[in-house]
């Protein structure tokens, strides 16, 4: 048990919709990140936020797009999904330099 | 951005035997992170470890972070370490290298 949870385990979309993705996180995990995981590759990181702002990015189009709540909550947006964006979303948790804590992920397929 | 390699990239065992994953890194680091991933995708943490070594249970872990690189040891494997071990560095992100896929079989 990481104290990590992501909403939906699973999702398909078609191309062009819209997504939002959930993760929460227990109390004190002032750091969240998230990062996407295509098959067979390791995890890519797609942001970062600490105490509510982004403080990091990796290389990602502005489409996606993240809010992270005070009530250690966060979301990822992605707009104009494309096939590309079929991948495993990992969300990750923790305090800032300390280790990370992971959920299981939402698997997004876009058809 | 810092490149992490990781080796071998399979990894086939019979159960009882011992294994060395390795990881190299091309830059310093402020930590590096080993992860196992099971089959359902959930990433566990198995180490946080920016130098020397720890151990847990039948798995143990070594950084020489001068030398750029860690490794991973499981000693006595079980099928249920079957999986996809990961190391990670972190650089105010964690950068994944591309996995090593581990099959034990009974």
């Amino acid at each position: 048990e990481t104290g990590v949870t992501q909403s939906p385990t699973h999702l398909i979309k078609t191309r062009g919709q819209q997504v939002t993705l959930r993760c929460s996180s227990q109390s004190g995990h002032n750091t969240v990140s998230w990062y996407q995981q295509a098959l067979g590759q390791g995890p890519q990181f797609i942001f970062q936020y600490y105490r509510e702002e982004e403080n990091g990015r990796g290389n990602f189009p502005p489409r996606f797009s993240g809010l992270q709540f005070p009530n250690y909550s966060s979301e990822l947006n992605v707009n104009a999904l494309e096939l590309d964006d079929s991948a495993l979303y990992l969300c990750a948790a923790g305090q800032a330099n300390e280790k990370l804590f992971f959920g299981s992920g939402t698997q997004l397929s876009v058809l | 951005g810092i490149q992490v390699e990781q080796s071998p990239p399979d990894l086939i065992l019979q159960e009882g035997a011992n294994s060395t994953l390795r990881c190299n890194f091309s830059d310093s680091v402020n930590n590096l992170q080993w992860f196992h991933q099971n089959p359902w995708g959930q990433l566990i943490n198995l180490f946080y470890i920016p130098s020397g070594t720890k151990q847990n249970g039948r798995l143990s872990a070594t950084t020489v972070a001068t030398e750029r690189y860690s490794l991973l040891y499981i000693s006595s494997s079980q099928t249920t370490d079957s999986g996809v071990y990961f190391c990670a560095v972190d650089d105010y992100k964690l950068s994944f290298g591309a996995g090593t896929t581990v099959t034990v079989r009974a």
